[in-house]
């Protein structure tokens, strides 16, 4: 069974670093994309970036381009978003999920549970 | 930046058909993704590739392409089925994936 579990949610102040993970299951780890989503309080959708653990082939949104780091670590099957300063429009719900096929304009058919980062002074 | 446009909101009565469109430049060349999202959950796949029903999705949901529009249509709309949805795509290069901006539906 396919599972992908998040690390718990975060209470975090301005300036802070933050590394949220997403730990894989149930399928080659190696083998699919896996992608970030943030969800903002009462909003849709946004798309991050993905990685795909293989190679760590990196692509990032134009708006989350320096902004995030994504990355992954095959040796126990977890992908990672870190942010280096958090602001407190940081403040969401992200989700990793993964890409059901090799390109990444593929669905995601699997989902994370979210991590909710809540970041405030 | 490419977007996908999504009406906010759709509103329906149990039994009748609810049809969802998004729109976008690129979805002549490029699938669309159907997401149904329930409060305080994560995104459900409901349609793949423009029309394709992942197992486990009931027959009520069906997807749609016409030129730079895909439809989401819910026969038979039942209470069960109001949620978030959310198209998905990926510009013309099939560099960057985009979400629209999502479509309330309610049942009335």
């Amino acid at each position: 069974e396919v599972q992908l579990v998040q690390s718990g949610a975060e209470v975090k102040k301005p300036g802070e670093s933050l590394k949220i993970s997403c730990k894989s299951s149930g399928y080659s780890f190696t083998s699919y994309w896996i992608g970030w989503v943030r969800q903002m309080p009462g909003k849709g959708l946004e798309w991050m970036g993905i990685i795909y653990p293989g190679d760590s082939d990196t692509r990032y949104s134009p708006s989350f381009q320096g902004q995030v780091t994504i990355s992954a670590d095959k040796s126990i099957s977890t992908a990672y978003l870190q942010w280096n300063s958090l602001k407190a429009s940081d403040t969401a719900t992200y989700y990793c999920a993964r890409q059901s096929g090799v390109v990444i304009t593929t669905d995601f058919d699997y989902w994370g549970q979210g991590t909710l980062v809540s970041v405030s002074s | 930046s490419y977007e996908l446009t999504q009406p906010p909101s759709v509103s329906v009565s149990p039994g009748q058909t609810a049809r969802i469109t998004c729109s976008g430049d690129a979805l002549p060349k490029q699938y669309a993704y159907w997401y149904q999202q329930k409060p305080g959950q994560a995104p459900v796949l409901v349609i793949y590739k423009d029309n394709e029903r992942p197992s486990g999705i009931p027959e009520r949901f069906s997807g749609s392409s016409s030129g730079t529009t895909v439809t989401l249509t819910i026969s038979g709309v039942q209470a069960e089925d109001e949620a978030d949805y959310y198209c998905q795509s990926a510009d013309i290069s099939g560099t960057y994936v985009v979400f629209g901006g999502g479509t309330k539906l309610t049942v009335l």
